[in-house]
């Protein structure tokens, strides 16, 4: 069975960082396209940042705080989250694909607030 | 940016009736455009790719129509499970965006 499942969210301070993972099993991960996806509570949707083997690609409201990278040894995902912001407070979802998404993580929720 | 803009905000809908969804993009996409479900607390489920192909296990009763600016999802038969929030997500260019989402409830 094809599973993603986050974690390293939490509570943190303006200007704070956090590393998120997401754990990949169920399928050959070094194969794919990976994915950030965030939701900001009862908002909708918003793509962060995707990374295939060698090329990285970043939202402008995120690019220079947010880093993306993978580590097909250990099949994670990570997003290291930096200079955070209210508006970054969000459910941070994993998805797989490179161009659509066709399975998702439960997320992980990052919340910054002072 | 290409901006996905979804219509109706919201639809009111009963069981067992059709359910029509679209999505407007500001620029062609040509048919790289997914739809997604999404249900309370629960993460988004893939169920249209390349604008009219279902994804692996998802009922016949959603198909999805169109290319280059303009696309439809529809529901033919709306079942209990099917009220939902459903997004569309253009992949033909970067960055990458979504529509802000059709709400589809009972009425």
């Amino acid at each position: 069975e094809v599973q993603l499942v986050e974690s390293g969210g939490g509570l943190v301070q303006p200007g704070g960082s956090l590393r998120l993972s997401c754990a990949a099993s169920g399928f050959t991960f070094s194969n794919y396209n990976m994915n950030w996806v965030r939701q900001a509570p009862g908002k909708g949707l918003e793509w962060v940042s995707s990374i295939s083997y060698t090329t990285m690609y970043y939202a402008d409201s995120v690019k220079g705080r947010f880093t993306i990278s993978r580590d097909n040894a250990k099949n994670s995902l990570y997003l290291q989250v930096s200079s955070l912001r209210a508006e970054d407070t969000a459910v941070y979802y994993c998805a797989r694909g490179g161009a659509y998404f066709d399975c998702w993580g439960q997320g992980t929720l990052v919340t910054v607030s002072s | 940016e290409i901006v996905m803009t979804q219509s109706p905000a919201t639809l009111s809908v009963s069981p067992g009736e059709r359910a029509t969804l679209s999505c407007r993009a500001t620029r062609s996409v040509s048919s790289n455009l997914a739809w997604y479900q999404q249900n309370p607390g629960q993460a988004p489920r893939l169920l249209i790719y390349g604008a009219s192909t279902r994804a692996t296990g998802v009922p016949a009763r959603f198909s999805g129509s169109g290319s280059g600016t303009e696309f439809t999802l529809t529901i033919s038969s709306l079942q209990s499970e099917d009220f939902a929030v459903y997004y569309c997500h253009q992949y033909n260019d970067w960055p990458r965006t979504f529509g802000q989402g059709t709400k589809v409830e009972i009425k």
